[in-house]
């Protein structure tokens, strides 16, 4: 049980489509980054946020978006898929700053993720 | 180039081998340097956390870190078939959400 839960756990979209994904966190757990993780690759940053603001941005274009709540959930939007969107998401999230390393350890932890199927 | 280079495998072992996995980086100012274990279908759980250079033990993993030659290394002493999995290497310039990942290892541990 990581307490990070991600829905949902597979999707099968069509190219053009919108998708929205989901992430709750832990409690506490005000920074959360999101990553799409292709077949046989490892996981590539999307972005990332921090108390409900984008704090952060990978080489993504604008399609892809995001939110934040202030209850630790958020989403992970999708707009005009392509068959290249076909990818496991995953979303991490992490205590507060203070808490973090580096003596206080990395502390993102991953969800199981959502697998993305654009046809 | 990519700034995180990790040979993909698959690399496979007798239970009880000891196992050297390795990453190498291009951007002197990562700092921080992770290794994942990630099942199949699962997200990637972490094993250790490296702030700068030196080496970590927990159990029988071991994580070496050598700036001087950016290259990163873990080591897992008695394989068990139940570390058969896809290990990933990670590095993060700050202590950030926005980590670099390598391209993972898959790792089996024949009985």
């Amino acid at each position: 049980e990581t307490g990070v839960t991600q829905s949902p756990t597979h999707l099968i979209k069509t190219r053009g489509q919108q998708v929205t994904l989901r992430c709750s966190s832990q409690s506490g757990h005000n920074t959360v980054s999101w990553y799409q993780q292709a077949l046989g690759q490892g996981p590539q940053f999307i972005f990332q946020y921090y108390r409900e603001e984008e704090n952060g941005r990978g080489n993504f274009p604008p399609r892809f978006s995001g939110l934040q709540f202030p209850n630790y959930s958020s989403e992970l939007n999708v707009n005009a898929l392509e068959l290249d969107d076909s990818a496991l998401y995953l979303c991490a999230s992490s205590v507060p700053g203070p808490q973090r390393g580096p003596e206080g350890g990395y502390g993102y932890t991953f969800g199981s993720g959502t697998r993305l199927t654009v046809v | 180039q990519k700034e995180v280079e990790q040979d993909p495998g698959p690399l496979s072992v007798p239970e009880g081998a000891i196992v050297s996995l390795n990453c190498t980086y291009s951007n002197s100012a990562f700092q921080y340097f992770m290794w994942y274990r990630q099942y199949s279908r699962k997200g990637p759980e972490l094993l250790m956390y490296t702030y700068s250079s030196g080496n970590k033990e927990d159990g029988r993993f071991t994580a070496q870190v050598d700036k001087s030659s950016k290259y990163i290394s873990l080591f897992i002493r008695d394989s068990q078939p139940s570390d058969s999995a896809t290990y990933l290497c990670a590095m993060s310039a700050g202590n950030t959400g926005k980590l670099i990942f390598g391209q993972g290892t898959t790792l089996q541990v024949k009985p």
